[in-house]
């Protein structure tokens, strides 16, 4: 059974604060892993990561992607109040049936105070 | 510019009662998916739907159903509502022909439905 497990729970910071938000993963046939922002509702596609070490960047988030050692962390640099959300981390599949699916971490709850 | 639509945005049921959540998206998507959200454990799969035309259960199927009624359309339903089932309900769907194979793997999700089951 596929098993995304994401540290912290929650976090709060200050304006202007760095954050890294961590993602450790077990899956039988690795796809790719990606990264939600999930603010009031829907949750938002942020970054898809395939490769050991390349770094994907979007203005001031970040995520590397290590698969050797199974995690991937995002990182949130200047944090602003509008970066307060429910941050998620899934892997998807290639396996077979399991094809396109994707399973979920709990998600890390980050609050930015001004 | 609609995406991923689900009705209704909330819903309060007493226990036994049935009802049928909605979602259709307009973004030519092959897959669509059925998610839980409760506090603490992220999303978790209910069902998902490759194709049109095919259905297979996810993680937490128990107590509810499903109906491709289209490609557009994939509907979920409780038959018997309980109160475990209050939860936040996401739909979701990807891959659009002819896209990448990894993009494939991005899902897009509506605004979902917040259920109360009394």
């Amino acid at each position: 059974e596929d098993k995304v497990v994401q540290s912290p729970l929650s976090l709060v910071v200050h304006e202007g604060d760095t954050v890294t938000l961590n993602c450790s993963y077990e899956v039988t046939n690795f796809r790719s892993l990606l990264w939600y922002k999930q603010e009031k509702k829907a949750p938002t596609f942020l970054f898809m990561l395939t490769s050991s070490g390349i770094e994907k960047k979007s203005g001031r988030l970040s995520s590397i992607l290590d698969k050797k050692e199974l995690f991937s962390i995002l990182n949130i640099t200047a944090t602003q109040t509008g970066d307060s959300a429910v941050y998620l981390c899934a892997v998807a599949n290639a396996g077979g049936t399991s094809y396109g699916k994707l399973t979920f971490g709990q998600g890390t709850i980050l609050t930015v105070h001004p | 510019n609609a995406g991923v639509t689900q009705t209704p945005k909330f819903q309060v049921l007493k226990t036994g009662q049935s009802m049928t959540l909605q979602c259709a998206q307009d973004m030519n998507h092959n897959s669509m998916y059925w998610y839980r959200q409760d506090p603490g454990m992220g999303l978790r799969l209910i069902y998902y739907s490759a194709s049109e035309g095919t259905t297979d259960k996810g993680e937490v199927p128990n107590g509810y159903n499903v109906s491709r009624l289209n490609k557009r359309e994939f509907s979920l339903r409780l038959e018997s509502a309980a109160p475990s089932q209050t939860s936040v309900y996401f739909c979701a769907s990807s891959e659009r022909q002819g896209e990448s194979a990894l993009a494939k793997n991005i899902q897009y999700f509506g605004a979902g439905t917040r259920l109360s089951v009394l």
